[in-house]
């Protein structure tokens, strides 16, 4: 069974602050991905990485970093956070090749302040 | 246009009856379909994957493909209010690693 967990499932951070976000799959899927979702906006792909240390900015990058050191985790960095970044963020994993899903995690909210 | 549109919701059907989500995509090239299931406050789960034109079913659920119509529909037999969730189209290209989500069909199944 594919298990992709996050650090956290609700976060409450200040305006400025730095924030990470961490991502773990466990059946060593080449791709990984982070999201975020707010209503009526649906699911909007920030960043994703489809090897170890290499990653390609989806939609929405601005304000987000991303980090992927072992194939098997997938960290979000917010530098520098800010009211409008709060939302509910979703990380999901996949093998490669066309006919593969994506896995999600439980998702983390996160409230900045 | 959007890359991956969804019938705009939110769609009411009765408990027993037969619920059919549609959605549309605009690049040809899309090569894998899926749908997902998300309840309030949880995170999406895979209800059906499909790659070949036609239906493929799956218990209440049924999966129809037309690549040339460019559409892709869910079908769920038997509406159970535990049905009752937004469903997402997702898109898959046979070229990259990335997926392009519609926006979501809120379905509600009245007992």
């Amino acid at each position: 069974d594919v298990k992709v967990t996050q650090s956290s499932r609700y976060l409450v951070k200040r305006t400025g602050e730095k924030v990470f976000l961490e991502c773990v799959q466990d059946m060593d899927h080449e791709n990984m991905f982070w999201y975020r979702q707010d209503p009526g906006l649906g699911l909007r792909l920030i960043y994703f990485s489809y090897d170890v240390k290499m990653k390609e900015k989806g939609d929405i990058p601005e304000g987000y970093s991303v980090s992927r050191e072992k194939k098997e985790r997938f960290s979000l960095i917010l530098e520098s956070a800010s009211t409008n970044q709060t939302s509910m963020y979703l990380c999901a994993s996949s093998l490669g090749g066309v006919e593969n899903e994506q896995f999600f995690g439980p998702g983390t909210r996160l409230t900045v302040l | 246009q959007k890359e991956v549109e969804q019938n705009s919701g939110p769609l009411s059907v009765p408990e027993g009856a037969i619920a059919s989500l549609n959605c549309t995509y605009s690049d040809r090239v899309s090569q894998s379909f899926f749908w997902y299931r998300q309840y309030s406050g949880k995170s999406p789960e895979l209800i059906m994957s499909i790659y070949s034109n036609g239906d493929k079913e799956d218990g209440r659920f049924t999966a129809q493909l037309n690549k040339a119509s460019q559409y892709v529909s869910l079908l769920i037999r038997d509406s159970q209010p535990s049905d009752s969730a937004t469903y997402l189209c997702a898109v898959k290209k046979n070229y990259g690693q990335n997926f392009v989500f519609g926006p979501g069909t809120r379905l509600s199944v009245l007992p």
